[in-house]
């Protein structure tokens, strides 16, 4: 009953590598969304996608990028990783029709990222 | 600039006692409000939200919030905790205008002591 799949659970990487994290959802959702969980800070949008080819900065872009190619898929890309973006990496998507802003998101399992 | 408050880190319960977890907001416009559960280990999960109508709302689990415009407050309540809902506790509120995105209070640890 998996719906929003995240490759990697866990990951680590040396500083300067470049990191992959995949996002696939199996639900048809227009909306995708990317967010870092950290404590005491709650979790903070990095990405979001409203379709297939678009994506939309959040409120901390710094540092990745995204990339969507197909509806059921949205790559999380960490160009140079450092050590500061060590966190928990949430995955969602939500249905756009009708009212998208009532809509729920449906959450990945997560994939926490250590940079050394 | 909108935004959501959870003013308790951390709330401590005894088994079968209520529970209340706070959520303050701050939005222009009408508040879409939500409730998230994060299990150890675990992603988010959906509990209850707010759109529009009746102030209780009832969620999963047994949980409901009540939506206090005067306040701006939608604090999560439970008449009777258990200790499987020790978990992570997230509060979200929409941001208005086009992009319809959900902003998220920092998060309140529930503690339920056997």
């Amino acid at each position: 009953d998996v719906k929003v799949t995240q490759s990697s659970r866990y990951l680590v990487k040396r500083t300067g590598e470049k990191v992959f994290l995949e996002c696939v959802q199996d639900m048809d959702h227009e909306n995708m969304f990317w967010y870092r969980q950290d404590p005491g800070l709650g979790l903070r949008l990095i990405y979001f996608s409203y379709d297939v080819k678009m994506k939309e900065k959040g409120d901390i872009p710094e540092g990745y990028s995204v990339s969507r190619e197909k509806k059921e898929r949205f790559s999380l890309i960490l160009e140079s990783a450092s050590t500061n973006q060590t966190s928990m990496y949430l995955c969602a998507s939500r249905s756009g029709t009708g009212n998208s802003g009532a809509n729920v998101l449906t959450f990945g399992a997560g994939s926490r990222l250590t940079v050394l | 600039a909108q935004s959501v408050a959870q003013p308790e880190d951390q709330v401590n319960v005894a088994e079968g006692n209520p529970l209340t977890v706070k959520c303050t907001y701050s939005v222009s416009g009408n508040p879409y409000l939500f409730w998230y559960v994060q299990y150890p280990n675990r992603g988010l999960q959906f509990l209850l939200k707010y759109i529009t109508g009746d102030n209780l709302v009832k969620g999963s689990y047994g949980f409901e919030a009540e939506f206090n415009k005067s306040q701006t407050s939608f604090h999560l309540k439970k008449p009777s905790a258990l200790v499987s809902d020790s978990a992570l506790y997230f509060c979200a509120v929409r941001e208005g205008g086009a992009t319809n995105k959900l902003i998220f209070g920092t998060g309140t640890l529930l503690a339920v002591q056997p």
